[in-house]
């Protein structure tokens, strides 16, 4: 059990730039979730994998985000046109019974 | 999802136990209560997890209500690595919310030594 890995663990951009982070699962992990922490306020839920299906979205997830899984193992998460207000940690978690979270991206968009 | 009630902040002395109270007064009968703590600037790290019976892991004890209302985090021996901030979150596990966290505001718990 090597842990959810992140990458990169912080990314500073332009307003308007894209970003992509990148979430790898514990090995046979079926569940993927990603969250995004704003300073000072508990995760909040963005989306929600099984394997490679997307099977929930939360109305946080703008039309500027995609997410996917292909092939079931690592995930990608894509900002677009970024805004200042998408300043925030995104936090990816895998599970089988229960969530194990990696140490989260930080995005500062200036 | 079930909301929980958490207080903001608790004070811990170094090597006594601290005591986080949880309220769920709404829970589901399949909702499981999980306890995540984050310490600043990681992610979070799961705790503890319990249905109905008081549970107990190398980490913490979980002690549930008879009601499953409400549930009592104790980490028996507190150590200043304690502090951090704590999550009490209801989840049914996988079942119609695909086990994804609702998480509140949490407890700032702060070990003094």
């Amino acid at each position: 059990d090597t842990g959810v890995s992140q990458d990169p663990r912080h990314k500073i951009t332009k307003r308007g730039q894209n970003v992509t982070f990148r979430c790898d699962p514990i090995s046979e992990h079926n569940r993927l979730y990603w969250y995004r922490q704003t300073l000072g306020q508990g995760p909040e839920f963005l989306t929600y994998f099984q394997n490679e299906a997307q099977l929930e979205k939360s109305r946080l997830l703008s039309d500027r985000f995609s997410a996917e899984r292909p092939k079931g193992s690592f995930s990608t998460l894509e900002i677009q046109r970024t805004e200042q207000g998408d300043s925030a940690m995104y936090l990816c978690a895998s599970s089988r019974d229960r969530e194990s979270f990696g140490a989260g991206s930080r995005l500062t968009v200036l | 999802d079930a909301k929980t009630t958490q207080p903001t902040s608790m004070d811990c002395a170094e090597g006594r136990a601290a005591n986080l109270p949880c309220n769920h007064s709404t829970i589901s009968g399949n909702e499981y209560v999980y306890w995540y703590r984050q310490i600043h600037s990681q992610g979070p790290q799961y705790i503890i997890h319990g249905l109905k019976n008081n549970e107990t892991n190398e980490m913490a004890s979980l002690i549930i209500t008879e009601d499953r209302k409400s549930s009592t985090l104790i980490l028996p021996h507190a150590t200043l690595r304690d502090t951090a901030v704590y999550y009490c979150i209801v989840s049914d596990a996988g079942g119609t919310s695909y086990g994804k966290l609702t998480f509140g505001q949490g407890t700032i718990l702060t070990v003094h030594p």
